[in-house]
This record gives C-alpha cells, sequence and structure tokens, in this order.
C-alpha cells in the first residue's frame, strides 16, 4: 500500500534555485529512501535514512527525518535542469527492502 | 547503469492473456523485488524473492506468481491480464556486496493491455 505521500507534489524552480520536498507517512519505520525517476523509467537510489538518524547529506542533497511527526524532507540544492525529475520517497518498515512509495514529487528546473 | 536489465522493454498484451517479465540481477545479489508502477503513482511492492524462494508478498492477487533462479535472474508472471494490469513493472536487487538495504532497479517493463 502507499505509505509515504509527498508535499508540493509539483515544483516548477530556476536553476540555481533550492527545492524542497516533503513526506510524511502513518507506521514506524527501519528506515525512509529517497529515489529519482526520470521519464517513467527506472529508479534511481539518492540516500538513505536510518530511523536514529535526524539527518544525512550526500552532495547537493540534504535529508531530514523526523520520526516524532513521521515526516521526511528531500533539500535539493542550487538545483540543475539535469536535476529535472519526479522524487519519490519510500519507507522501508523493517529493513527487509520492502518498500513502500509515496505518490511521487514531479520537480521541474527551468534553465 | 544500475546492472539490473530487464526484458523487454514493452509488451503489449490483450485481456485474458498471460505474461512473463523477466529481470536480471545485479551480479552477486541474491535478493529481487518486484513492483508495479501505475502511470502517475508511485511504486508499489508486489513481491520478494530471497534464494530462490518468496520471501513477502504485497496486496496482489495469486495470478501475479514469480520465479527466481539459481542464477539470481528472475521473472514475473501476470496470468488472466485485467486492463488493470496496464503499468510500468519494476525489479529492483540488493545483496552481498551493496550498501545495506540500497537496491537498484532495472529500467522497467512496460505493459499494456488492451
Amino acid at each position: 500500500s502507499q505509505q509515504g505521500e509527498e508535499d508540493p507534489q509539483a515544483l516548477s524552480i530556476q536553476e540555481g534555485e533550492n527545492a524542497t520536498m516533503n513526506c510524511s507517512y502513518k507506521t514506524s519505520i527501519n528506515n525512509l529512501q529517497w529515489y529519482r525517476q526520470n521519464s517513467g523509467r527506472g529508479l534511481v537510489h539518492l540516500i538513505l535514512i536510518r530511523s536514529n538518524e535526524r539527518e544525512k547529506h550526500s552532495g547537493r542533497l540534504r535529508v531530514t527525518l523526523d520520526t516524532s511527526k513521521k515526516s521526511s524532507s528531500l533539500l535539493i540544492t542550487a538545483s540543475r535542469a539535469a536535476d529535472t525529475a519526479s522524487y519519490f520517497c519510500a519507507t522501508d518498515a523493517y529493513g527487509n527492502n520492502r518498500l513502500a512509495f509515496g505518490k511521487g514529487n514531479q520537480v521541474v528546473v527551468i534553465p | 547503469e544500475t546492472g539490473v536489465t530487464q526484458s523487454p522493454t514493452h509488451l503489449i498484451k490483450t485481456r485474458g492473456q498471460q505474461v512473463t517479465l523477466r529481470c536480471s540481477s545485479q551480479s552477486g545479489h541474491n535478493t529481487v523485488s518486484w513492483y508495479q508502477q501505475a502511470l502517475g503513482q508511485g511504486p508499489q511492492f508486489i513481491f520478494q524473492y530471497y534464494r530462490e524462494e518468496e520471501n513477502g508478498r504485497g496486496n496482489f492477487p495469486p495470478r501475479f506468481s514469480g520465479l527466481q533462479f539459481p542464477n539470481y535472474s528472475s521473472e514475473l508472471n501476470v496470468n488472466a491480464l485485467l486492463l488493470g494490469d496496464s503499468a510500468l513493472y519494476l525489479c529492483a536487487s540488493s545483496g552481498e556486496g551493496t550498501s545495506p538495504y540500497t537496491q537498484y532497479f532495472g529500467p522497467g517493463t512496460r505493459l499494456t493491455v488492451l
């Protein structure tokens, strides 16, 4: 079942700006992951944050996790046209790679 | 490139037919998961195989079945196709040699049921 719900669901920004997406979920988790998908093709793993972590960075990506509010955010700094894609959060309740995905955020970065 | 391949890329079937989709996992990966992604939606977990045994199943009927082979390639079979089965089907592999919990997705097979 769909667990994550991303907000906002569509975002259009200028190149160089920051993009922030939020995700909420309903049940307890072992970890939460963010993925990118270009043009309805395969998903690319971006970053994983474990339930005992609050913030994680990877290059231009920053992820936060608030387990008390059951929410996460993904920040992409200094966006590029190549960041245009759909972004999904996915929760892993038991650490067994059975992911529950949200509906996704469509991000368009205008050059 | 994740090293996970899927075939075919596209497939068109009619209602009631059966279909087999194939996935070749990244070398050394012993776990494969299958997901269904309807247009405009996030992927939904179908089932997972670990060392040739089904290791968990999502909310999908029995007409969705799978196999994993000794070389860790796998198949997804769908019987009695319905129009609602039209979707992108994704497989993802993980296992020894990868970061904990990181799954590598294939490019998907787009199935259209007419």
